[in-house]
């Protein structure tokens, strides 16, 4: 079957470095998606894993090993306006898109 | 502009009846999507289409219809069969694998 899961919440402080994980279980794999959502807003996107390794993108980078079925996104120098839900995604081989339920990121001063 | 637009961006309806929410994408993709999410919850999928004139169904198809009779347009009615249709309805489209999947704004729809 396919299965994606990541933690519900996590805090960290203003200015550290936090790493939210996701695990996946597909048949197929095309590819791992991290999305940014703001209560009550639309999903933006963050950044697409299809092969092996970090994929860095200014104070964000995600990383995906595919044998391990695990990514994780990188947050850096963590500011207040990163307090958002972030939502981990794969697309299977059908291009059937599945998410998880999100992690809520609470950045405190 | 370049984008996803769907329309409206809230709807009341009163129970029993039907509802069809719109989505409109100019980035030529191959692929779009239906997502539901409850408060507090992740984006559950509800329709997807790879192509044109064919749509298969996600984890929560029942009380939900879709057509994909253009490229461009997605458009999901929500049937008075869906007990529980108050929710945050989400489209996306994506060109299909190996490519960036982006999302419109969102339909709040509540049920009165």
């Amino acid at each position: 079957g396919q299965n994606i899961d990541q933690p519900t919440e996590m805090t960290a402080t203003e200015g550290a470095i936090v790493q939210i994980n996701c695990t996946y279980q597909t048949s197929g794999f095309n590819g791992l998606f991290w999305y940014q959502q703001h209560a009550g807003e639309a999903p933006t996107f963050l950044s697409y894993n299809v092969l092996d390794g970090l994929e860095e993108k200014g104070r964000f980078s995600s990383f995906l090993s595919r044998s391990k079925g695990y990514s994780y996104l990188l947050l850096k120098e963590l500011q207040m306006k990163d307090s958002a839900s972030y939502l981990c995604a794969f697309r299977g081989a059908t291009n059937k898109l599945i998410f998880g339920t999100g992690t809520l990121l609470a950045v405190q001063p | 502009d370049g984008g996803i637009t769907q329309s409206p961006k809230y709807l009341f309806r009163k129970e029993g009846q039907n509802v069809t929410l719109s989505c409109e994408q100019n980035l030529n993709h191959d692929a779009m999507y239906w997502y539901r999410q409850d408060p507090g919850q992740g984006l559950r999928l509800i329709y997807y289409s790879q192509i044109v004139n064919d749509f298969q169904k996600g984890d929560i198809a029942e009380g939900y219809s879709v057509s994909r009779e253009k490229k461009e347009s997605f458009p999901l009615t929500v049937t008075s069969a869906q007990k529980n249709p108050t929710a945050f309805y989400l489209c996306a489209s994506g060109q299909g694998a190996g490519n960036t999947i982006y999302f419109g704004e969102g339909s709040w729809l509540t049920v009165v």
